[in-house]
């Protein structure tokens, strides 16, 4: 397996438009986690999922931030509209089993900046 | 107060030292993992342990559930062990709750 691929690997764009990132998880894996990471808060949990249902999304800055997983294989993170704040490097995991504590598997990262 | 902390926040060794990094947590865990970020950004699993001891190469983990503590350690360390080190407590839901990360560089 390729392990997680996200795209793109990097991103600018301007405030105010629409951003979308995109995550593959490992085939088989039941959950998927979107973190976001900065210089002044470290690795955050912003949502995830489990067999494709969001489960906590507690960690969403706010209401401009939007996640989905329409099916096993695939999953978003939306920013509309983006901010300069929202500049970070954006990570998605898997992991295999939801009722057990497993390894988690991380994809390259989305870097992001907003101008 | 951060669930979990790390220190220190940045270590240089240098080629051949023993490194030693700390980890704290006040959450109730089910397991703790260690990270490995290098520069470029991508992260790697290193270990997971919820007890004991666990060794691979010249990494070695080590975690105390009764004192909530874990160490990362490095025996002879290179030059390509330079990344940021990331502890991660691990709910049974596979929620991460981060460290802050130790960076370490060590100089040949």
């Amino acid at each position: 397996d390729a392990g997680v691929i996200q795209s793109p690997r990097h991103e600018v764009t301007e405030m105010g438009q629409e951003v979308t990132l995109r995550c593959k998880p490992i085939s088989g894996h039941n959950s998927l986690f979107w973190y976001r990471q900065t210089m002044m808060r470290g690795l955050e949990l912003l949502i995830y999922f489990n067999n494709n249902v969001p489960i906590d999304d507690s960690g969403m800055p706010e209401d401009r931030f939007s996640a989905k997983m329409p099916n096993a294989s695939f999953s978003t993170l939306k920013i509309q509209p983006s901010e300069p704040r929202d500049s970070a490097v954006y990570f998605c995991a898997s992991t295999p089993r939801t009722a057990v504590v497993t390894e988690a598997f991380f994809g390259q990262g989305t870097r992001l900046t907003v101008v | 107060k951060n669930e979990v902390e790390q220190s220190p926040q940045n270590l240089t060794a240098q080629e051949g030292e023993f490194i030693t990094i700390n980890c704290s947590y006040s959450v109730g865990i089910s397991a703790l993992h260690w990270l490995q970020q290098h520069p470029g950004g991508g992260i790697v699993s290193l270990f997971m342990l919820s007890s004991g001891k666990k060794k691979h190469g010249r990494l070695i983990a080590t975690i105390n559930i009764q004192e909530k503590h874990s160490s990362l350690h490095i025996t002879a360390s290179h030059p390509r062990d330079s990344a940021v080190y990331i502890c991660a407590a691990a709910n049974t839901g596979n929620q991460f709750y981060f460290g802050t990360g130790t960076s370490l560089t060590v100089i040949p």
